[in-house]
This record gives C-alpha cells, structure tokens and sequence, in this order.
C-alpha cells in the first residue's frame, strides 16, 4: 500500500522562529519520488520540491530545507527563520516510479506564523 | 502567461443531479490530472490523463464519475447522480508532460461543489 502522514494537523508559530514539518510515507516500490507543495490561504497549491528516491542528499533552497531519510521513509520540511508569508497549508506527496503518475498526497499540515 | 483555470469556481446543486466541471490545462501541457480536496483531508487521486487518454482511472470513487479530454486541452469531469458526500473542492493541475522536471505540476484554483 501506498501512504504518507503529516502527523502534524497544525503548526503554529512566532515570526523568525524554524520549523520542520514532518512527512513519512510507505510504498513498496523501490524507486519513487516524493514531493513538497505549498497551498497559500486561498490559493493555488504551488510546488515546492521533487525528490527521486535515489538521491538521499538534503536541499536547500534559501530558508528552505528538505531531509531525506530513506532508512526512516521521512521527507521533512524546515522552514529557517520563518515569516508571515510562509502561513499556509504544506503537503507531502509519493509517487511510485512504476506505471502510474498517480500522486498520493498526506492531508497536509497548516502552518501559522504569527508576527 | 495564463495558468490552469477551472469553471465554475463554485457550484451549488441538488442530490441527485448531474454536474459538469471544467479544466482549461496551460496550454501545451500534454499531461492533466483531477484530485478532490474534502475538508480537513488531503488531496485525492481521481484520474491523469496523457494526451486524451487516461491510463489510469483508478481514482475515480465510483462510476458516477467520469471524464474526459478531447484535443489534448480541456477536459471534463462529469459527476452523475450527485450525492451529499461529493461535496468538495476538485482541483485540476496541468504538466508539460510526464518526462523528470517537466512532471511538474502545476495547479488550478478549483471548483468548490455544494451537493443540497
């Protein structure tokens, strides 16, 4: 079976403050990519990042940073000194290599940063 | 340039009736894909389309459910026989095509479907 878990409902917290959210997914396929999206208050869902599961190397991208560890089935998401913007709802996603683009998505963690 | 836009943005209908929807891919994405978004629940697979064929349909909850794409642009989920419980907001996100970076996907604002 394929699945991912935020575990995390809802996140909140103080400007300038990091935060990491969680992901752990279950797949039995050997190759697979797993994906951040961001979906702002009223807003489209924006992509943030695609991983092959090949590569275990962190990312980062300004105050964005991802965690991949396959040992764990984790992909977490830390956000460095976080502002107001960053307010919204984060989804994790799988996709299996093989024979389908079929996304599975977690039921995503809203993230509040208050100023 | 334009993104992915869906039609209605919202809509309201009654149990038992048929409900069309309506994505509008960027354009020259060959690849386009339906979820469904309940309340406090993820998003739902419900069908991709590579052109205008779907290679998988496996999402879709029940045969009330179909769609379609016709000249690898717009598509149409068509929802037969509402009930209550297919209230949601369906969302429509369009990719280049299906080939590393180019999977992107990017997504529309959605329909937000009322089922009275």
């Amino acid at each position: 079976a394929q699945k991912v878990t935020q575990a995390q409902t809802e996140i909140s917290v103080v400007e300038k403050e990091d935060v990491t959210l969680d992901c752990v997914y279950e797949t039995r396929d050997t190759t697979y990519y797993l994906f951040w999206y961001k979906q702002p208050p009223s807003g489209e869902l924006v992509f943030l990042i695609r991983r092959n599961s090949f590569d275990e190397q962190n990312e980062i991208s300004g105050r964005y940073s991802w965690n991949f560890q396959k040992s764990t089935s984790s992909f977490n998401f830390t956000i460095t000194a976080s502002q107001v913007v960053d307010s919204a709802v984060y989804f994790c996603a799988l996709r299996p290599t093989s024979g389908t683009y079929k996304y599975i998505f977690g039921t995503g963690t809203r993230l509040k940063v208050l100023a | 340039g334009a993104g992915v836009s869906q039609s209605p943005s919202n809509k309201v209908t009654e149990k038992g009736k048929d409900v069309e929807l309506r994505c509008d891919p960027i354009s020259g994405h060959t690849a386009l894909y339906w979820y469904r978004q309940s309340l406090g629940q993820g998003l739902e697979f419900l069908i991709y389309f590579q052109g205008n064929s779907a290679p998988d349909k496996s999402g879709l909850p029940s045969d009330r459910f179909s769609a379609e794409r016709t000249g690898g642009s717009v598509s149409t989920l068509t929802i037969q026989r509402t009930q209550q419980e297919d209230s949601a907001v369906y969302l429509c996100a369009s990719s280049l095509d299906l080939q590393g970076a180019r999977e992107t996907q990017y997504f529309g604002p959605g329909t937000r479907l009322l089922v009275l």
